[in-house]
């Protein structure tokens, strides 16, 4: 089955620089690549998707970007802010088949004024 | 829609007893996940249904823990006997489509003392 690494594990930067955090798959067959933000106390929340018929994609301050070929892709925040302070979770699935998505451990982002 | 709703939010109870989780999906999605949350293992998938039907349970860690979707409004996740280890925080996500963007409910808090 799909099995998703993310890296790093804890992030911390200053208010106004950008943080990245990278994840990698393993199921060549995944399509599906979204990115959530989890606050304390409260469930995962979407904040941006990638398939994989595209390679870049832009929301304000964050983007994903996609190698399908090195089956990696990574989550890029600029400008960081104190409230973008959260978990962030990366995941993979099939959307297709209809699979469940199967996600990263997470990667604690903390910003500092 | 008011989203994914779980109840109850906290559950604190004794090893050995029976513990009962409730999920109501968003409205006219077909797919409901149950996750498991805990620092070691970060989000794990438990099981999850598509119309009701239960897909995939290979997830499920002992058959203490089991999963029904009577219909498509509600969903219950059962822990019985329940030990230390159960205590985590279960997650309810429902889908439009499988494998696509899935919401998440607030999650239930469990502590097994």
């Amino acid at each position: 089955g799909e099995n998703v690494e993310q890296h790093p594990s804890t992030l911390s930067v200053q208010e106004g620089d950008s943080a990245v955090i990278k994840c990698t798959y393993s199921d060549s067959a995944s399509n599906y690549f979204p990115w959530y933000k989890q606050e304390l106390g409260k469930g995962p929340q979407l904040i941006i998707d990638i398939r994989s018929n595209v390679g870049e994609k832009k929301d304000q301050r964050i983007a994903v970007t996609l190698n399908k070929t090195a089956k990696h892709f990574s989550l890029h925040i600029t400008e960081t802010q104190p409230e973008d302070s959260a978990v962030y979770f990366c995941a993979a699935s099939k959307a297709q088949a209809g699979t469940a998505l199967i996600f990263g451990k997470g990667t604690t982002l903390s910003v500092s004024s | 829609d008011a989203g994914v709703i779980q109840s109850p939010r906290h559950e604190v109870t004794e090893m050995g007893q029976e513990v009962t989780l409730r999920c109501k999906p968003i409205s006219g999605h077909d797919y409901l996940f149950w996750y498991r949350q805990t620092m070691m293992r970060g989000l794990e998938l438990l099981i999850y249904f598509n119309n009701n039907v239960p897909i995939d349970d290979s997830g499920m860690p002992e058959d203490r823990f089991s999963a029904k979707m009577p219909n498509a409004s509600f969903s219950t996740l059962k822990i019985q006997p329940s030990e230390p280890r159960d205590s985590a925080v279960y997650f309810c996500a429902s889908s439009l489509l499988g494998g696509g963007p899935a919401f998440f409910g607030q999650g239930t808090r469990l502590t097994v003392v």
